[in-house]
């Protein structure tokens, strides 16, 4: 099976703008986490969507957001960016989230300038 | 607060040496508790996860040993190799809305020399 998968792998964008990041979970994980890992604050948990639904959220902004698709795809997008918003975001999928295994993307780096 | 404490943040060894990391917790809820092993470029990796209910899980040369009563949780690497050159981090996940939720330790990059 193909593994998680993240588009685009490297953004730059400058600050007040908006992204959106893509995540497709490995075939049949219904659950997709998205996580924000930087140097400053280590890997931090932002949300989980199971089944098109947003099932948990972790402490972060409401710039920050995120949908599923009915195929498990997911996407996140962050409004009006900020220079601390630079970091390798990383996506996980899981086929039970109820056993804790999860599996990560290579994330995608975004540069804010 | 960090609710999960990782140490060292740093550690070099020898080929065929033991690699040990160790992670405290302070919340009770939390009920599984994965390593993951993160290579530059990549994404993290499960390496071996365990549960409270045993005291330690061994898989290959990676051993998780873990305290309950310590709220304290370590990994051991074997005979380690320049292949283990890596970040580790640990987790702490607690069971919320049907999924566990990791809070994670800050990392520790070791380096395995030749």
């Amino acid at each position: 099976k193909a593994g998680v998968t993240q588009t685009p792998r490297y953004l730059i964008k400058t600050r007040g703008q908006q992204v959106t990041l893509s995540c497709s979970p490995i075939s049949g994980h219904r659950s997709v986490s998205w996580y924000q890992q930087t140097p400053g604050q280590g890997l931090q948990f932002l949300f989980e969507y199971f089944s098109e639904t947003q099932r948990n959220k972790g402490n972060f902004p409401g710039r920050f957001s995120g949908r599923q698709f009915s195929n498990s795809r997911s996407e996140m997008n962050v409004s009006t960016l900020e220079l601390g918003d630079s970091a390798l975001y990383l996506c996980a999928s899981s086929a039970d989230p109820g056993t804790g295994t999860q599996y990560f993307g290579p994330g995608t780096r975004l540069l804010v300038l | 607060q960090q609710q999960v404490k990782q140490s060292p943040q740093s550690l070099i060894v020898q080929k065929g040496g033991i690699s040990i990391i160790n992670c405290a917790y302070e919340n009770t809820a939390f009920d599984y508790f994965p390593w993951y092993q993160q290579f530059p470029g990549k994404g993290p990796a499960l390496l071996i996860a365990i549960r409270p209910d045993v005291s330690e899980k061994k898989e290959g040369r990676f051993t998780i040993s873990f305290n309950k009563s310590a709220k304290q949780f370590s990994l051991h690497i074997m005979d380690s190799q320049p292949g283990d050159s890596a970040t580790y981090f640990c987790a702490a996940s607690k069971r919320q809305g049907g999924s566990y939720i990791p809070t994670f330790g800050r990392g520790t990059s070791l380096i395995v020399h030749p």
